[in-house]
C-alpha cells in the first residue's frame, strides 16, 4: 500500500499570511497514462470533507485562487498565498494512483494564530 | 446542484449488520465509479470501498473484505454499503463520494454508524 505522511501535522497561521503543507508519498504516483493522481481535500470543522485538488494542481469548481498545488513523483506541497479565517480545518493528501487501496494522509490541522 | 445524501447508519451490536443508502440527484450517477470513506470519531479519513459504472468491479480495504459489500442501482441513482460482522472498529461517519480522477468531485454529509453493546 502506498503511504502517504504529511508534515506539519499541525499548523498555526496569522490571518493575511501564507501556508504550506507537505505531503511525501512511499513510492511515485506517476501512474502509466503520464497523470499524477494526487489530490488535497479541505475538512472545516462539523463539515464533510471536500476535495480542493485533483491531479497535483487541478483546483475544483469554486476553490480560490489563493489555493494552489505543485510537486512531482513523490513530493507534493498544497500552499494557500493569504490565509482567511475560513480555511481553518484539516487538510488531508489522497492518492488514486495506486490502488486498491486509495490512501489517505494523516491530516494537517490549520489553525489561527 | 449535486447532492448525495447517505442514510441507514444508526446504533447496532457488535456482530450485527447495518445497510447504508446514498442517494444521488442532479448527477449522472451512472457515469461514474462511486467510493465509500469512513471517519472513526475524531480520527482521518479511511477509503473502505469503491465500486465501477456498472457494478461488475468492487474493491475494498483488506479491513472489511469479507464482511463489507458495496453495491449500486443506477435506474435508482444509489450507491450501498452492506455491512454485516460488525466490529467496534466500524465505528465512524460514512460518507459516500464521487469518481476520484474526474473534474467534478462531490461528498455526501455523512452517516454514523456506532458499533457498542
Amino acid at each position: 500500500d502506498v503511504v502517504m505522511t504529511q508534515s506539519p501535522l499541525s499548523l498555526s497561521v496569522t490571518l493575511g499570511q501564507p501556508a504550506s503543507i507537505s505531503c511525501r508519498s512511499s513510492q511515485s504516483l506517476v501512474f502509466s497514462d503520464g497523470n499524477t493522481y494526487l489530490n488535497w481535500v479541505q475538512q472545516r470543522p462539523g463539515q464533510s470533507p471536500r476535495r480542493l485538488i485533483y491531479k497535483v494542481s487541478n483546483r475544483d469548481s469554486g476553490v480560490p485562487d489563493r489555493f494552489s498545488g505543485s510537486g512531482s513523483g513523490t513530493d507534493f506541497t498544497l500552499k494557500i498565498s493569504r490565509v482567511e479565517a475560513e480555511d481553518v480545518g484539516v487538510y488531508y493528501c489522497m492518492q488514486n494512483t495506486h490502488w486498491p487501496p486509495l490512501t489517505f494522509g494523516q491530516g494537517t490541522r490549520l489553525e489561527i494564530k | 446542484e449535486v447532492q448525495l445524501v447517505e442514510s441507514g447508519g444508526g446504533l447496532v451490536q457488535p456482530g450485527g449488520s447495518l445497510r447504508l443508502s446514498c442517494a444521488a440527484s442532479e448527477f449522472t450517477f451512472g457515469r461514474y465509479w462511486m467510493n465509500w470513506v469512513r471517519q472513526a470519531p475524531g480520527k482521518g479519513l479511511e477509503w473502505v470501498a469503491n465500486i465501477n459504472q456498472d457494478g461488475s468491479e468492487k474493491y475494498y480495504v483488506d479491513s472489511v473484505k469479507g464482511r463489507f459489500t458495496i453495491s449500486r442501482d443506477n435506474a435508482k441513482n444509489s450507491l450501498y454499503l452492506q455491512m454485516n460482522s460488525l466490529r467496534g472498529e466500524d465505528t465512524a461517519v460514512y460518507y459516500c463520494a464521487t469518481q476520484w480522477a474526474a473534474a467534478e468531485h462531490y461528498w455526501g454529509q455523512g452517516t454514523l454508524v456506532t458499533v457498542s453493546s
